[in-house]
């Protein structure tokens, strides 16, 4: 199976902050990557695919990028909506797996 | 708008067998473009996907899973179901249901971009 390996796995951030996860897969994965966000006691919701695609509706505040292997989410601004946890998941290669997430909390 | 929700006991005896249903509205899963798709999420909130079936009955599971879950279809019902064999506590999870849309003449998807409100599933004697 291919590791996804998230960091940090918590951030404390500030309203208006640029806020940046990285997720490193274990071997290539080409941009077959997807970031997805989860409040409390939701279900998770798709941000970006693709590596850097945004997802219909997604504030574009939101932005993925990828370099070989290394795969990143950045967040322009945080808004208090945004304080959640973050996973991103490879679909290159079945099963399809997920890093262990990151928590973005309030400084 | 497409939305999916989960049914199913909310706890499960060790040894015996889960069994999850995930109903479709909205949409037709018998319209094809999706993989119909289960996922767990476990208490220390690691997320493992399970498996998915296509509206034709083409399935693809887990390997780690694959000898105790199977997936399968309801077109008539617009239905979808889960069902782990053996279970025990490792298998305890709040579990989801969740549409990953296809790529034509691919395996691969774009992601899953709907999701139901998750069942938590306790095993326990």
């Amino acid at each position: 199976d291919i590791q996804m390996t998230q960091s940090p796995s918590t951030l404390s951030a500030s309203i208006g902050d640029r806020v940046t996860i990285t997720c490193r897969a274990s071997q290539s994965i080409s941009s077959w990557l997807a970031w997805y966000q989860q409040r409390p006691g939701k279900a998770p919701k798709l941000l970006i695919y693709k590596a850097s695609t945004l997802e219909s509706g997604v504030p574009s505040r939101f932005s993925g990028s990828e370099s070989g292997t290394e795969f990143t989410l950045t967040i322009s601004s945080l808004q208090s909506e945004d304080f959640a946890t973050y996973y991103c998941q490879q679909y290159n290669n079945y099963p399809k797996t997920f890093g262990q997430g990151t928590k973005v909390e309030i400084k | 708008q497409v939305h999916l929700e989960e049914s199913g006991p909310g706890l499960v005896k060790p040894s015996q067998t889960l069994s999850l249903t995930c109903t479709v509205s909205g949409g037709s899963i018998s319209s094809g473009g999706y993989y119909w798709s289960w996922i767990r999420q476990y208490p220390g909130k690691g997320l493992e996907w399970l498996g998915y079936i296509y509206y034709s009955g083409t399935t693809y599971y887990n390997p780690s899973l694959e000898s105790r879950v199977s997936i399968s279809v309801d077109t008539s019902q617009n239905q979808f179901s889960l069902t782990l064999t053996s279970v025990s506590a490792a298998d305890t999870a709040v579990y989801y249901c969740a549409r990953d849309r296809t790529i034509a003449g691919t395996t691969l998807s774009y992601g899953m971009d709907v999701w139901g409100q998750g069942t938590t599933v306790t095993v326990s004697s």
